[in-house]
């Protein structure tokens, strides 16, 4: 069966320094990746997605980034983060099936203090 | 941007089914609608999604209409734990063109 997993779950950061989320994903080939984020109160944004190796789309400019180092991994980064930056961040994956479904992580709150 | 509209809040006695209504006039013949709901500090669960015909599966129901302009998810019994944002989703067939956008979604309250 599929899994995903993503780290660490929680965390606190000072603004200016930098970020590293790491989502994987088991027991499929692959996978569209997607980040998203939800500041508090508000709804799912779409941040990256991914087709492939090394394929990143961007849905919203800002100072975060995104990697595909290897088929099932996504990274997010940033080099130094802002206040603003603070959420819930989701990382999630489906297949390119005729009405596939889209599978969420469970989730990593960053708070930028 | 999204493109469904739902009631921004909902209310549901525990144990009624609740019926959760969707508008999606501008959905396309290929688009599939999608339901999934997050409860509070949770990743979005996928409940159920269909294209054409009514759907139903263990959690829910999903009634399309037959233009596909719009559409309703029903649970049947809903309890303390269905309280949670329901999104209601258009999206075409193949994903990776079309990543999954999320609109407001409709915060259901179940109460006891």
């Amino acid at each position: 069966s599929q899994t995903i997993h993503q780290w660490p779950a929680t965390l606190v950061q000072p603004v200016g320094s930098p970020l590293s989320l790491e989502c994987t994903v088991e027991g499929t080939s692959n996978p569209n990746l997607y980040w998203y984020r939800q500041a508090a109160g508000r709804g799912l944004q779409l941040l990256f997605y991914s087709v492939g190796i090394g394929q990143i789309s961007s849905e919203v400019p800002q100072n975060l980034s995104a990697s595909r180092p290897q088929d099932r991994q996504f990274i997010l980064s940033s080099k130094k983060l802002l206040l603003s930056d603070s959420g819930f961040y989701l990382c999630a994956w489906d297949t390119d099936l005729l009405g596939n479904t889209i599978y969420f992580g469970e989730g990593s709150w960053l708070t930028v203090v | 941007d999204a493109k469904t509209t739902q009631p921004t809040s909902m209310d549901c006695a525990e144990g009624r089914a609740a019926n959760l209504p969707c508008n999606h006039s501008t959905i396309s013949g290929n688009e599939y609608v999608y339901w999934y709901r997050q409860i509070h500090s949770q990743g979005p669960q996928y409940i159920i999604h269909g294209l054409k015909n009514n759907e139903t599966n263990e959690m829910a129901s999903l009634i399309i209409t037959e233009d596909r302009k719009s559409s309703t998810l029903i649970l049947p019994h809903a309890t303390l734990r269905d309280t949670a944002v329901y999104y209601c989703i258009v999206r075409g067939v193949r994903s990776g063109n079309t990543p999954l956008v999320f609109g407001k979604g409709t915060r259901l309250s179940v109460i006891a």
